[in-house]
């Protein structure tokens, strides 16, 4: 059973880079592409970005300024890095996985459990 | 970017009876070439990720009991709960996965009459 397990600091002042991982256990990242997705409290989902097995990276153009996942295959890993916070990006970050092969997609079917991400002065 | 944009915002609905979730995307997210339709329903309980119902908007994921049944196509699309259980209760997702950047419907909550 694929699991996702996610980590990071959960406060951080305004100006900082928020920095969060995500452990696959139970399945590899080959084969698949791994996303982050945020939900600001009480609201709705925003995807943030995500990369595939071979490193390449597509983000939300909203964020994509600010925004750099990369895979760390030895570990089965993945990261999240989204630089200059403001109070706007307080929100619970997840990580999830995606199967996508050519046009046939099944879209977030594994989830972490969540990371709640305060930015406060 | 394609906006989804589910009604009602919220619904109650007496247990054992039918939900009925409505989601429409600004453009058609039905794929030519295999003629599938890119949208996915996800339930959300407080405190916990979304859990993926159904994608190709019709296609239960494994193990998502058959009172959870999806429809429609090009744009409109609807989630229909046959028979509402008590664990049922939660936020109810439409999600497009047709263009470059995926999007969600704003949520609609589903309680208990």
């Amino acid at each position: 059973q694929v699991q996702l397990q996610q980590w990071g600091a959960g406060l951080l002042k305004p100006s900082e880079t928020l920095s969060l991982t995500c452990a696959v256990y139970g399945g590899s990242l080959s084969g698949y592409y791994w996303s982050w997705i945020r939900q600001p409290p009480g609201k709705g989902l925003e995807w943030i970005g995500e990369i595939n097995d071979g490193g390449s990276t597509d983000y939300n153009p909203s964020l994509k300024s600010r925004v750099t996942i990369s895979l760390d295959t030895s570990k089965n890993q993945f990261s999240l890095d989204l630089s200059s916070v403001t109070a706007a990006d307080t929100a619970v970050y997840y990580c999830a996985r995606v199967t996508r092969v050519l046009e046939w997609v099944t879209p977030f079917d594994y989830w972490g459990q969540g990371t709640l991400v305060t930015v406060s002065s | 970017d394609i906006v989804m944009t589910q009604s009602p915002d919220s619904l109650a609905v007496s247990l054992g009876e039918r939900a009925t979730i409505n989601c429409k995307s600004s453009q058609s997210v039905l794929h030519t070439s295999n003629n599938k339709n890119y949208l996915a329903w996800y339930q959300q309980k407080p405190g916990q990720p979304p859990k993926l119902l159904i994608y190709w908007a019709s296609t239960r994921e494994s193990g998502v009991p058959d009172r959870f049944s999806g429809s429609g196509s090009g744009t409109d699309f609807t989630l229909t709960i046959s028979s509402l259980q008590a664990e049922d209760v939660a936020v109810y997702y439409c999600h497009q996965y047709y263009s470059g950047v995926w999007t969600f419907g704003q949520g609609t909550k589903v309680e208990v009459k």
